[in-house]
């Protein structure tokens, strides 16, 4: 099976930097992916790791690390906008196929 | 918005009843993924299918069942409806199956009430 560990809140203050950490058990692990869900809205992507290492896109950044099983997001500059819930999904093996495994979630609050 | 659409965006109905969630996915996507949305489960993987056939198959219930038409749009059927089964049910669709799967669209949803 597989397990995806995140924390459930994290409270930041706008402007600061945040990091939102991503602990998974799978087997046949193929990537790390991150999405982002406002209040009543959808999952939006926000970038993916295949590879160890950082990914930059803006002001969010992602890294992984496949021997330590743990990712991470990376929001800077933070703004109230970026206050909502924040998803690590692993790809997998799954019966001939690699579709995504969601975590939990983090709901993050950008407070002034 | 992106470009994956969703009927109904609200359904309300009684236990034992059976509903179909209709999806439609971006333009040019061939895979079409189901998922469920509680506040206790967060996103749980149901299905996916990809041109037409089943791909992938995760936390299904044996009362629900989907299929994907040769226009590509997806339904989702769930039938003897339990008051459990309230949730947001997302579609979502990506270019390929395999692949292409990490970066997904998801449409706006269908929130189902089961009272």
């Amino acid at each position: 099976g597989q397990s995806l560990e995140q924390p459930s809140e994290v409270t930041a203050v706008e402007g600061a930097i945040v990091q939102i950490n991503c602990t998974y058990q799978t087997s046949g692990f193929y990537g790390l992916s991150w999405y982002q869900q406002h209040d009543g809205g959808a999952p939006t992507f926000l970038s993916y790791n295949g590879l160890d290492g950082l990914e930059e896109t803006g002001r969010f950044s992602s890294f992984l690390s496949r021997s330590d099983s743990y990712g991470y997001l990376l929001l800077q500059e933070l703004q109230m906008k970026d206050s909502a819930s924040y998803f690590c999904a692993v790809r997998v093996a799954f019966s001939g196929n690699t579709p995504l495994v969601f975590g939990k979630g983090t709901r993050l609050s950008v407070i002034a | 918005d992106s470009g994956v659409t969703q009927t109904p965006k609200h359904l309300i109905t009684a236990t034992g009843q059976r509903v179909t969630l209709r999806c439609s996915p971006r333009s040019g996507d061939l895979s079409v993924y189901w998922y469920q949305q509680s506040l206790d489960q967060g996103l749980q993987f149901l299905i996916q299918y990809y041109n037409g056939e089943e791909r992938a198959k995760g936390n299904i219930l044996e009362r629900f069942s989907a299929q994907q038409f040769p226009d590509l749009h997806s339904e989702l059927n769930l039938s003897s409806l339990e008051l459990g089964d309230s949730a947001l049910y997302f579609c979502a669709s990506s270019a390929g199956a395999g692949t292409g799967a990490y970066e997904q669209y998801f449409g706006p949803g269908t929130r189902l009430t089961v009272t």
